[in-house]
């Protein structure tokens, strides 16, 4: 079992649906967690990043994140065909050989809006 | 465009051989980190570096090594290439060395081919 488990999709939607995509872990230590988002062959970029449990909300961006479930989810509101990408989930611990918070990412979500 | 760059963008090459990746962080940022990206493993870390110093190490092959440079640019090596290896190398940099959820800025990958 992956330390981090996503849906690889794709989920496809109409343009204005609310989006939902989601992530399971089964490490307890995960104390950071972050969606990126990946367009067709470009580099991750960070859309947010949390640390507790609850929500955390950035325009049409909301993340969430359940710790006693293990579970985290990014919501989309009124989905443009521009976000259509990979959306990796993201969650790190303090690494074994140092001080350093390393991330461990999902497979990625693929997602397509369309017109 | 994050800031940060790599060179070359693609590389085709054959088993055996060795290849040197190339990153230059964003301006002001110490710390390097390199990711390998396949359909199989997903984005998987390899190693980081801050200021000069190896930092954290992560699931890196005997065969891979990596070094970051006084002007903090840093090259990833890869030695006696197999067809397993063929993936996207990312090279993302961020400002401090913890990662604690700050943001890590990702270039925009090295497509290696090994035939």
């Amino acid at each position: 079992q992956k330390e981090v488990e996503q849906d690889p999709g794709p989920l496809s939607v109409p343009e204005g649906a609310i989006v939902s995509l989601n992530c399971t872990y089964s490490n307890s230590a995960f104390q950071y967690f972050m969606w990126y988002r990946q367009y067709s062959r470009k580099g991750p970029e960070l859309l947010m990043y949390t640390y507790s449990s609850g929500n955390k909300e950035d325009g049409r961006f909301t993340a969430q994140v359940d710790k006693s479930s293990k579970y985290i989810s990014l919501f989309i509101r009124d989905s443009q065909p521009s976000d259509s990408a990979t959306y990796l989930c993201a969650m790190s611990v303090r690494h074994a050989s140092g001080g350093s918070y390393i991330p461990t990412f999902g497979r990625g979500t693929s997602l397509i809006v369309h017109p | 465009d994050s800031g940060v760059t790599q060179t070359p963008k693609h590389l085709i090459t054959a088993t055996g051989q060795r290849v040197t990746l190339r990153c230059s962080p964003r301006s002001g940022d110490l710390s390097v980190y390199w990711y390998q990206q396949s359909l199989d493993q997903g984005l998987q870390f390899l190693i980081q570096y801050y200021n000069g110093e190896e930092r954290a190490k992560g699931n890196i092959l005997e065969r891979f090594s990596a070094q970051q440079f006084p002007d903090l640019h840093s090259e990833l090596n890869l030695s006696s290439l197999e067809l397993g290896d063929s993936a996207l190398y990312f090279c993302a940099s961020s400002v401090a060395p913890s990662g604690r959820g700050e943001t890590q800025y990702f270039g925009p990958g090295t497509r290696l081919l090994v035939l």
